[in-house]
């Protein structure tokens, strides 16, 4: 069974600029959720889409928003980039809710922002 | 939210059981407790999950007393290959909770 997707895996891009990260979820899977990590911050939860719906977010400023698709595979987008969100941003699917099913993260996207 | 705290970081040898101490003073009646590791360029992997008393997997233990305000990971005789970060998260399906796994304890096992 293949595993969580992030494309793409590494980008660049300048202040003001805006991002779409794209996530395909494990088969079957019907949660995806995002998370930013930085060396200072840890990881930090951004949101949860459970059958096209955002059932949980973060404490981040609206600049950063996602959606879910049918299928499941989900985006998400940071607009008017800032230094700051210079980051590797990380998906995670499970077959149920979050919090109480086990999630399988993929690679990655590594984001830099100059 | 029941936000958690764990140590920064902890060191054992070899062949040494670990034991990482989550503290969750908050806990609500249903929240899980959910333990992942993660090593450097990868994502988490789920390591454990439980409710109350101790669950046993192949890799791991994971107690949880009475009141549930905390709960300790052991690692059974730990390799090199257990170097990675530790992250306890707490919550549950239901409410607006937040996915908090902060910083994690960075655990590095000396040969």
């Amino acid at each position: 069974k293949a595993g969580v997707t992030q494309t793409p895996r590494y980008l660049i891009k300048t202040r003001g600029q805006q991002v779409t990260l794209s996530c395909s979820p494990i088969s079957g899977h019907r949660s995806v959720s995002w998370y930013q990590q930085t060396p200072g911050q840890g990881l930090q939860f951004l949101f949860e889409y459970f059958s096209e719906t955002q059932r949980n977010k973060g404490n981040f400023p609206g600049r950063f928003s996602g959606r879910q698709f049918s299928n499941s595979r989900s985006e998400m987008n940071v607009s008017t980039l800032e230094l700051g969100d210079s980051a590797l941003y990380l998906c995670a699917s499970s077959l149920g809710l979050a919090l109480i099913n086990e999630q399988f993260f993929g690679p990655g996207t590594r984001l830099t922002v100059l | 939210l029941a936000k958690t705290t764990q140590p920064i970081s902890m060191d054992s040898y070899e062949g040494q059981e670990v034991n990482i101490t989550c503290s969750h003073n908050n806990i609500a009646t249903n929240d899980y407790i959910t333990w992942y590791q993660q090593f450097p360029s990868q994502g988490p992997r789920f390591i454990i999950q439980g409710y109350k008393t101790k669950v046993t997997n192949e890799v791991a233990s994971l107690f949880i007393p009475a009141d549930r305000k905390s709960s300790t990971l052991s690692l059974p005789r730990v390799s090199l290959s257990d170097t990675a970060v530790y992250y306890c998260l707490v919550g549950a399906e239901t409410g607006a909770n937040n996915l908090f796994f902060g910083t994690g304890t960075r655990l590095t096992v000396i040969p």
